[in-house]
Order: structure tokens, then C-alpha cells, then sequence
């Protein structure tokens, strides 16, 4: 299954609110899970089933979708946001992660 | 709480073999649900899962890897091996070791990184 993110970049504003893609090439039901990576540091879990968001982060933090075209949105945006966003299938083996989007404030 | 550590050489030669193991605490590969998955990142690059060790000593292994790729696990000691053979300079990058429930990985190690070099 191949996941693809869109945009690549995202430039935005502290307090702004953004919304990162993720389509898959098949249907992966709810199966898809979020994470956040920042520099040097190894990736955090951030919303599985598509919508649940993981224990440890805020709840302007929220994911959206089913099939195939699933969202994560983050509303009013802080600087510790910065990072990159990963996007997960794990509906079919071998999981595969989108390419994700790196978000700078 | 549950932990997870990476370990293993930081430089290989192209075609040796490469043998990471995961050191954990906190949880039990026993524990119905459980598995422990390896996942690498080429510098800059994005994820690929590379194999998945389950509670039951089920095994997964990447389609595109799996003639090079054995995982095993020690219950006993807290322990998953990965070996990767016959390893080429784009086997570079940093191993992570993921704890996994019901796929959800949900726990990370920090990663080792592993060069590869000719």
C-alpha cells in the first residue's frame, strides 16, 4: 500500500490552524496512524484509528478519515509543532508510511 | 514503563552482515497482542518497517528484504535480534526498535544509527 502526503512543506504562523494530508493507494478502513518527529529525535505516536489521538498530546491535535483520504489537523499552532508528520498504514503487511510533511513555524 | 534500546555496530563493510538487538523492559513478548517491530529511516529519508516479531513468535518481514532479514526473539531476556545480510551502503541509516500493540506502534526506542561503508 502506498501512502502520499501532501504538501511536502508547509510553512505557517503560530496560532494558525493546518490540516496535512494522507491518501492511500487501497483502502486501509481506519487502520492509519499519525506520528510526530522532530530533529534528531526518534518518531512519536501520535493518533491511531484514524481519529484517537495518543496519550501525552493536546487536543488541538485531531485526525480525520477512512478508506483511502485521511486528514490530521492542528488547530492554533505552537512553535514546539515544528516538525515532521508521518502518516501510517497498518492495515496490510508490509506497514508503510507516507514520504511525510515537514511543518515549520 | 516501557522502554526500548537499540544496540550494535555503528560501521559495517558492504556485503558483512549486520546484527542489532533490542534490549527492552516493561512489557512481556508473551503478552498476547505484544510484538516488537524494526523500522530503519535513510538519513533524511522517510520510515520503512522491516519486520515484525509477534507474542506468538509469529514473523513478518519486508517483501523487499526478506531473503536478508531474520528477526528472533529471547523472552527471557528482554531481547529481539535483527540480522541484515550482505548489507550495501543503502542499508545506511538509523534502526529503530518499536514496541507494538495489536500493530499500533506505540513505543520507540531512540534508534541506532548504522553506516554502511565500501
Amino acid at each position: 500500500v502506498v501512502m502520499t502526503q501532501s504538501p511536502a512543506t508547509l510553512s505557517v504562523s503560530p496560532g494558525d490552524r493546518v490540516t496535512l494530508s494522507c491518501r492511500a493507494s487501497q483502502s486501509v478502513d481506519i487502520n492509519l496512524a499519525w506520528y510526530q518527529q522532530k530533529p534528531g529525535q526518534a518518531p512519536k505516536f501520535l493518533i491511531y484509528s484514524a481519529s484517537t489521538r495518543a496519550t501525552g498530546f493536546p487536543a488541538r491535535f485531531s485526525g480525520s478519515g477512512s478508506g483511502r483520504a485521511f486528514t490530521l489537523t492542528i488547530s492554533s499552532l505552537q512553535s514546539e509543532d515544528s516538525a515532521v508528520y508521518y502518516c501510517q498504514q497498518y492495515h496490510k503487511w508490509p506497514y508503510t508510511f507516507g514520504q511525510g510533511t515537514k511543518l515549520e513555524i | 514503563q516501557i522502554t526500548l534500546k537499540e544496540s550494535g555496530p555503528t560501521l559495517v563493510k558492504v556485503t558483512q552482515t549486520l546484527t542489532l538487538t533490542c534490549t527492552f523492559s516493561g512489557f512481556s513478548l508473551s503478552t498476547s497482542g505484544v510484538a516488537v517491530a524494526w523500522i530503519r529511516q535513510p538519513p533524511g529519508k522517510a520510515l520503512e518497517c522491516l519486520a515484525l516479531i509477534y507474542w506468538n513468535d509469529d514473523k513478518r518481514y519486508s517483501p523487499s528484504l526478506k531473503t536478508r532479514l531474520t528477526v528472533a526473539g529471547d523472552t527471557s531476556k528482554n531481547q529481539v535480534v535483527l540480522t541484515l545480510t550482505n548489507v550495501d551502503p543503502v542499508d545506511t541509516g538509523t534502526y529503530y526498535c518499536v514496541h507494538s500493540f495489536w500493530s499500533l506502534h506505540n513505543h520507540w526506542g531512540p534508534g541506532t544509527l548504522v553506516t554502511v561503508s565500501s
